[in-house]
């Protein structure tokens, strides 16, 4: 089965600075890439995803990599906000129904 | 539009206790997902249906039994509970694959096995 590593495990970045959080998955047949931000004590919500035909996609302060060759991705979160604080995972998938998660980043933006 | 429910939001069981954990979804979707998230673990899937009357096993299945009757619920039994079985539990609903249609997720369950 898939295996998803994620990098670090915990991010303290200043206000208004940049915050990167890196992921490896094992298996070349995933072709989808979700990203979720986890508030604490709320549950997981989709910020950004990105599938395997696409090397990056971006949304306002958040964007996406993709580097299908050597099989690893990454979220990039700009000018850092208070709100931005919460765990984030990554997770992949090279079917219909199975996400394979990361084990999660938790990332504080200090004021 | 409520989106997904879960019930009940937390729970305290003694070990060799069965429950059963409800998951509502009111968007008519097809796909409904059980996972269990635990510290430094991410989430993994438990259990999953693709329709009404289909389920199947996922990533960590032992131990869980599910049920699909309506489509618009999914259920968790835990038989005979364990304390490894401590663990924060989220429901989850897409209307179609992964692949195509976003994920969405209950607000969870926080379940203790004593």
């Amino acid at each position: 089965g898939e295996n998803v590593e994620q990098h670090p495990s915990t991010l303290s970045v200043q206000e208004g600075d940049s915050a990167v959080i890196k992921c490896t998955y094992s298996d070349s047949a995933s072709n989808y890439f979700p990203w979720y931000k986890q508030e604490l004590g709320k549950r997981p919500q989709l910020i950004i995803d990105i599938r395997s035909n696409v090397g990056e996609k971006k949304d306002q302060r958040i964007a996406v990599t993709l580097n299908k060759t050597a099989k690893h991705f990454s979220l990039h979160i700009t000018e850092t906000q208070p709100e931005d604080s919460a765990v984030y995972f990554c997770a992949a998938t090279l079917n219909d129904y199975k996400l394979s998660f990361g084990a999660g980043t938790t990332v504080t933006v200090r004021a | 539009n409520a989106g997904v429910t879960q019930t009940p939001k937390f729970r305290v069981l003694k070990t060799g206790q069965s429950m059963t954990l409800l998951c509502a979804q009111d968007m008519n979707h097809e796909y409904m997902y059980w996972y269990r998230q635990d510290p430094g673990m991410g989430l993994r899937l438990i259990h999953y249906s693709v329709g009404e009357g289909t389920t199947a096993k996922g990533e960590v299945p032992d131990g869980y039994n599910v049920s699909r009757l309506k489509k618009q619920n999914f259920l968790l039994g835990l038989e005979s509970a364990a304390p490894s079985q401590t663990s924060v539990y989220f429901c989850a609903s897409s209307r179609g694959p992964i692949v195509v249609d976003e994920q969405f997720f209950g607000p969870g369950t926080r379940l203790t096995v004593l």
